[in-house]
């Protein structure tokens, strides 16, 4: 079993529209949670945190459910600028090595 | 400020044939990794180097060798490439912090074929 799951997607949206996705994650143990950003042929850079109350950054809104172990990303207002591949990333406490999903690819289209 | 740097940006080696992959960081961070990223997987860590002086094999070390002899440097070594190397390799950097949530930054990719 993979470490972190995905769906793979495409989320194929319209602009403007809401758009969410999971990971699923193995290990009980994981601590800190990431979702990374990559752009077709470009390398991964970090989006936001993921903390356990749940954290905004603009028209993105991360969530943690530890008890059933996955995280979501939501993004509203979806613009074109948000097509890209959404890594999420899981690492255990204390532990240097991160574990990455294959990525969900979102396309949003005029 | 750079960040990240990776050369070659692409290459194309045969069977068998030896490669250095470079990768510089000017960020003064103590932390840099080696990943390659394959279609439907997510990037597995090869090497990492938690120092100048320190490596430590990740999930996917076999074939590979690497060298941390500067602190900006991390060199990933092919001794004799075959075609399951071909991939995208990701260098990566990062400076612990106390709050546990260390961003890794990556440079832009060293995209590799082997025939």
């Amino acid at each position: 079993r993979k470490e972190v799951e995905q769906d793979p997607g495409p989320f194929n949206v319209p602009e403007g529209a809401t758009v969410a996705f999971n990971c699923t994650y193995s290990n009980s143990a994981s601590q800190s949670f990431f979702w990374y950003r990559q752009d077709c042929r470009k390398e991964p850079k970090l989006l936001m945190s993921v903390y356990s109350s749940g954290n905004e950054d603009g028209r993105f809104t991360a969530q943690l459910n530890r008890a059933s172990q996955y995280i979501s990303l939501l993004i509203r207002d979806s613009k074109l600028s948000d097509s890209a591949t959404y890594l999420c990333v899981v690492r255990l406490l204390n532990d240097y090595k991160l574990s990455f999903g294959a990525g969900t690819t979102v396309t949003v289209r005029a | 400020n750079a960040g990240v740097t990776q050369t070659p940006k692409f290459q194309v080696l045969k069977t068998g044939q030896s490669m250095t992959l470079q990768c510089a960081q000017d960020m003064n961070h103590n932390s840099m990794y080696w990943y390659r990223q394959d279609p439907g997987m997510g990037l597995r860590l090869i090497y990492y180097s938690a120092s100048e002086g320190t490596t430590d094999k990740g999930e996917v070390p076999d074939g590979y060798n690497v060298s941390r002899l500067k602190k900006q440097n991390f060199l990933l070594g092919l001794e004799s490439a075959a075609p399951s190397q071909t991939s995208v390799y990701f260098c990566a950097s990062s400076h612990p912090t106390g709050a546990n949530q260390e961003t890794q930054y990556f440079g832009p990719g060293t995209r590799l074929l082997v025939l």
